[in-house]
């Protein structure tokens, strides 16, 4: 099946810093990508999706000035946390449409980014 | 209300029982029904995919969608101690553009060797 893939796996940053994670469709094209934040024992919540050449259509609620998202090409969207603080400690998982299949099962998800903001 | 209402569990069950995991939903414009397994500490796994209601049927794994009551269930045959993890249902509005998928909270299952 497609894969999607996140990177990094892991992030340990200082409040203040800024962090990127990046996805990447391995073996498809992906117009669409979408960025979700999990809390422990919750399920994913929708900050932002992200689409090719425009940009990002947040969800409300979601700050666009501290999540900066650009998906500069077909097979990557990058989700950049900036002036990161401790209540940004999450796990951030982004998933990718292929594009050339039909809809319902073409949705992938990546492995997901913990960050970790001390 | 939300739009998609799953129960948190969690489910313990033994194993080689029935499992039987459902959601219900509000908004009658959702088509497509999926459901995805997510263990610990890792991205979600497509399952199974329904597109408007019927059964679908995968090895050990039947969904079943049911429009008209809005429910949707996921059953697993022969239950395994590598099945337990979280069971997200998740669903989608027909048509490009609606991209948008709708989870449940998920139901964490523990299959008891």
């Amino acid at each position: 099946g497609a894969v999607v893939s996140q990177h990094p796996s892991w992030v340990i940053c200082k409040s203040g810093t800024s962090v990127k994670i990046e996805c990447r469709s391995l073996d498809f094209q992906a117009t669409t990508m979408f960025w979700y934040r999990q809390f422990p024992k919750q399920s994913l919540m929708l900050m932002a999706t992200s689409n090719e050449g425009s940009k990002a259509t947040y969800e409300q609620g979601v700050e666009k000035d501290k999540f900066l998202i650009n998906h500069a090409s077909l097979t990557l969207s990058t989700l950049t946390v900036t002036s990161a603080h401790p209540e940004d400690s999450s796990f951030y998982i982004c998933s990718a449409r292929d594009q050339g299949q039909e809809e319902g099962n073409t949705i992938y998800f990546g492995e997901g980014s913990w960050l970790t903001v001390v | 209300q939300k739009e998609v209402e799953q129960d948190p569990g969690p489910l313990s069950v033994p194993e080689g029982a029935i499992v039987s995991l459902n959601c219900t939903y509000s908004n009658s414009a959702f088509q497509y029904f999926m459901w995805y397994r997510q263990y610990s500490r890792k991205g979600p796994e497509l399952l199974m995919y329904t597109y408007s209601s019927g059964n679908k049927e995968d090895g050990r794994f039947t969904a079943q969608v049911d429009k008209s009551s809005k429910y949707i269930s996921l059953f697993i045959r022969d239950s395994q101690p590598s099945d337990s993890a979280t069971y997200l249902c998740a669903m989608k509005k027909w048509g490009f553009g609606n991209e948008k998928l709708t989870f449940g909270t998920g139901t964490r299952l523990t299959i008891i060797p």
